[in-house]
């Protein structure tokens, strides 16, 4: 079946380091992907997307690579700071679909 | 800024009652979702609706029901309790368009079934 999951569970980083959060998907027809950030006791929250037609995009602090060879996503977050502390779920959306198939989620623990 | 509310921060119900979560956001939004989430299995979508008093189901309908009466509200409803519906619920909208499909969440329900 198709899945969208992430290859690390927990992710440990020193304050001012770069993290990486990875993302695997099988369905080659996906089209669209976000990420999201869900600090403790929140909801998630819209970080940055990217369409299938694109290999990267940035935002503030943030760049999302794609490779559509290996059906790999990557989230980037560059200098990382406490308040980015939270889970991360990727997400993709198949074409001509309504919803979107979440991962399972990264912790990502910023140590001083 | 959009804004999604969830009538409860936390809950707790005994098996077999009849359970009301409820959703509402202020943005005029044609799509609302609900999800629940559980450690290790992410985010998952029980029901979702494109406009009033229409539904469709998701991946995990099995045991709950949904009522959209108002465009802004979007209720969820598990008709008898049990214990392995104790978990994290999540609702969200979005409006629907080519280029915009991004969820707004609310801060979520955390429902615990004795």
């Amino acid at each position: 079946g198709e899945s969208v999951g992430l290859h690390l569970p927990t992710l440990s980083v020193q304050e001012g380091d770069n993290s990486i959060i990875n993302c695997a998907y099988s369905n080659s027809a996906s089209d669209y992907f976000i990420w999201y950030k869900q600090e403790s006791g929140k909801g998630p929250q819209f970080i940055i997307d990217i369409r299938s037609n694109m290999d990267k995009r940035q935002g503030q602090r943030v760049t999302v690579l794609l490779n559509k060879t290996v059906k790999h996503l990557s989230l980037q977050i560059a200098a990382t700071q406490p308040g980015d502390s939270a889970v991360y779920f990727c997400a993709e959306l198949t074409g001509g679909g309504n919803k979107l198939t979440f991962g399972t989620g990264t912790q990502l623990k910023v140590e001083l | 800024d959009v804004k999604v509310t969830q009538s409860s921060r936390y809950l707790v119900k005994r098996t077999g009652e009849k359970v009301f979560l409820e959703c509402v956001q202020d943005m005029d939004h044609e799509n609302m979702f609900w999800y629940r989430q559980d450690p290790g299995l992410g985010l998952r979508l029980i029901y979702f609706s494109y406009d009033v008093k229409m539904k469709e189901k998701g991946d995990i309908p099995e045991g709950y029901s949904v009522s959209r009466e108002k465009k802004e509200r979007f209720s969820l409803i598990l008709e008898s309790a049990s214990t392995n519906q104790t978990s994290m619920y999540l609702c969200a909208s979005t409006t629907y368009g080519a280029t915009n499909e991004k969820l707004f969440f609310g801060s979520g329900t955390q429902l615990s079934v004795l």
